[in-house]
């Protein structure tokens, strides 16, 4: 119940295209959802995030669309770039608050995107 | 964004040796801090959550007299990998939270790529 499985492992995208990377739980507590960039060598840089009361969230070429009553959420990267060859990483805040909450990563999607 | 600093980077040592990896969180106070484990192509795995001024809660399976882990201030929190093997070998990263709600806003650190010989 703690997982969340993203799909795909991994992704080729032609330059200018649309990349789709999917995510699902089964944990209803679950009540924040960010993604994160990894470069190899880095820690993971936060992206994007979204709540479950909202259906989509837009910042610039990266939007998140949330489906709530099918537990699924995931993240499009619109006019895709090589640089954001990188793997991805969609996550879900479980717990509650008083200090308790932490963070469930899924497994991670390696994008590559061609020139 | 808030920045959180994590040194060494990359780290090679013998088997046997300890090793303390620091973590801190640069322009902002994090009273919690929380440290993950990440093998080649995999996610992250939560190891502990560092808490200021108390002792660190484990996640199942991580031996915490292995990775001592101190939370001494709100800035700063380290990780000593004790008598460190070369299944200790990884990619360790911690990250700080900024906001009232822990997960929030996690910033990570570099990470720190261990060796161990």
């Amino acid at each position: 119940q703690q997982q969340v499985k993203q799909s795909p492992q991994s992704l080729i995208v032609q330059k200018g295209g649309i990349s789709i990377i999917n995510c699902a739980y089964e944990n209803t507590a679950f009540d924040y959802f960010p993604w994160y960039q990894q470069f190899p060598g880095k820690g993971p840089a936060l992206l994007i995030a979204i709540r479950p009361d909202v259906s989509e969230k837009k910042e610039g070429r990266f939007t998140i669309s949330f489906n709530k009553s099918a537990k699924q959420f995931s993240l499009h990267i619109m006019d895709s770039q090589p640089g954001d060859s990188a793997t991805y990483f969609c996550a879900a805040r479980s717990g509650t608050q008083g200090g308790s909450e932490k963070l469930v990563f899924g497994k991670g999607t390696k994008l590559t995107v061609n020139p | 964004g808030a920045v959180v600093s994590q040194h060494p980077s990359r780290v090679i040592c013998k088997s046997g040796t300890s090793v303390k990896i620091e973590c801190r969180s640069l322009d902002f106070q994090a009273t919690t801090m929380f440290w993950y484990r990440q093998f080649p192509k995999q996610s992250l795995m939560l190891m502990a959550t560092s808490n200021e001024g108390s002792k660190a809660t484990y996640e199942q399976g991580v031996e915490k007299d292995k990775f001592l882990i101190n939370h001494a201030s709100l800035t700063l929190s380290t990780l000593t990998v004790t008598s460190a093997h070369p299944e200790d070998s990884s990619f360790y990263i911690c990250s700080a939270g900024l906001g009232t709600l822990v997960g929030e806003k996690l910033f990570f650190g570099s990470g720190t790529q261990l060796s161990v010989l």
